[in-house]
């Protein structure tokens, strides 16, 4: 059974890039689609976007183009780059394996807490 | 974006009792609604997706239902591990949505 781990600094100032990292352990990257998702007290939760190893990347038009995600499949790892962020982005960052058949999330990690601020 | 509107916010229910949680899509969603639980400090767990498909493993006291715009998660015999924060979750369109969330608290 894959398992996930998000990891990346849990602070960032306002205005600069958040930068994540999710590393999949147990399975394959490369067999399954995978997304990003956050929770924050204000919004609840919410779809950053969708990656497959060999297509491009779907986003959430709500970032605003603010968002990258890419695949590395030499070290089995997600990232998520999330650019001029602001309060707003504070919140805990989810990675996810997309199911098989169904765009919901049978796998996930157990997230990474991000707070924004000076 | 479709919109995801879950009821009651907070729902008090005795161990060993059914709850009925609610999820309505504002516009039709064909069957494509997940269920999840999420407990304090973990990652929300899947459920039921395609709006009645349990997960292998996942408990027969989680039963969901509907179709079109209205949808229903049903807990049977509440187990003590089940009082959590229940959300569900749209892939019809694009953007993916969620709704905003049901506790289960015990009554």
């Amino acid at each position: 059974q894959v398992q996930l781990q998000e990891s990346g600094p849990g602070l960032v100032k306002p205005s600069e890039t958040l930068s994540l990292t999710c590393t999949a352990s147990g399975g394959s990257i490369s067999s399954y689609h995978w997304g990003w998702i956050r929770q924050s007290p204000g919004k609840g939760l919410e779809w950053i976007g969708f990656i497959y190893h060999s297509e491009p990347p779907n986003y959430n038009p709500s970032l605003k183009g603010r968002a990258i995600m890419s695949v590395d499949t030499s070290k089995n790892q997600l990232s998520l780059r999330l650019n001029s962020v602001t309060a707003a982005d504070t919140a805990v960052y989810y990675c996810a394996r997309r199911g098989l058949t169904f765009e919901a999330f049978d796998i996930w990690g157990p997230g990474t807490r991000v707070t924004v601020s000076a | 974006e479709i919109v995801m509107t879950q009821s009651p916010a907070i729902l008090s229910v005795s161990p060993g009792e059914r709850a009925t949680l609610s999820c309505r899509a504002s516009q039709s969603i064909s069957s494509d609604l997940a269920w999840y639980q999420q407990k304090p400090g973990q990652a929300p767990r899947l459920l039921i997706y395609g709006a009645s498909t349990r997960p292998i493993g996942m408990p027969a006291r989680f039963r969901g239902s509907g179709s079109g715009t209205e949808y229903t998660l049903t807990i049977n015999s509440l187990q003590p591990e089940d009082f959590a924060v229940y959300y569900c979750q749209q892939y019809n369109k694009w953007p993916l949505s969620f709704g905003q969330g049901t506790k289960v608290e015990i009554k």
